[in-house]
């Protein structure tokens, strides 16, 4: 059973850079039917795609966050990682991490965690 | 880039009645379009993939239809666990993949 788990800070202060690291169990990172990528949602609102990784380190990322978003993958350890940098409170969201398939859609996803931008 | 315009906002319906939602694309998306079902506290589920294919294990309640820049979520009797929030998702021409708003299914 694939299980894909959040974790990094729940609090980042404003301009500084968010990083989560999403830890898959139960399949491997490598395979390669399947990408991996980061969608969020703000609190009471809809979902925004992040971006995304195979594991090869190809990506892909949402023009409107690229400036800022880097995603990287580390086979060895089995987990992908986030970071968004220089971040204000509009980047308060729950951050999902995903497995996906043909590279958009999102078939097993992580349980979500809350980060909160405040100083 | 792509806007998914999801209508109703809200629907409001009893167990056992038909709900029918509707997605709407700013330019077509030929057919690469899925339904997601959100319950309070819970990551999304895959409902519906390319319009009208099924995922794994949803019931056939669900359906989906509609190619292009129309689409449209059926599910064709509800049950109790059906009262959700539903976003419809596309990925055309690697523009950015985006979603729709979201239309919350709630009890009448």
């Amino acid at each position: 059973q694939l299980q894909l788990q959040e974790s990094g800070p729940g609090l980042v202060k404003p301009s500084e850079t968010l990083s989560l690291t999403c830890t898959v169990s139960g399949g491997s990172i490598s395979s390669s039917s399947y990408y991996w990528g980061w969608i969020r949602q703000p609190p009471g609102k809809g979902l925004e795609w992040i971006g995304s990784i195979y594991y090869s380190g190809s990506t892909y990322y949402n023009p409107s966050l690229k400036s800022r978003v880097t995603i990287s993958v580390d086979t060895s350890k089995n987990q992908f990682s986030l970071k968004l940098s220089s971040v204000t409170a509009a980047d308060t969201a729950v951050y999902y991490c995903a497995r996906l398939r043909r590279q958009w859609l999102v078939g097993q996803w992580g349980q979500g965690t809350l980060v909160t931008v405040s100083s | 880039e792509i806007v998914l315009t999801q209508s109703p906002a809200t629907l409001s319906l009893s167990p056992g009645e038909r709900a029918t939602l509707s997605c709407r694309a700013s330019q077509s998306v030929s057919s690469y379009l899925a339904w997601y079902q959100q319950k309070p506290g819970q990551a999304p589920r895959l409902l519906i993939y390319d319009a009208s294919n099924r995922a794994t294990g949803i019931p056939a309640r669900f359906s989906g239809s509609g190619s292009g820049t129309d689409f449209t979520l059926t599910i064709s009797s509800l049950e109790p666990e059906d009262f959700a929030v539903y976003y419809c998702q596309q990925r055309s021409n690697w523009l950015p993949i985006t979603f729709g708003q979201g239309t919350r299914l709630e009890i009448k």
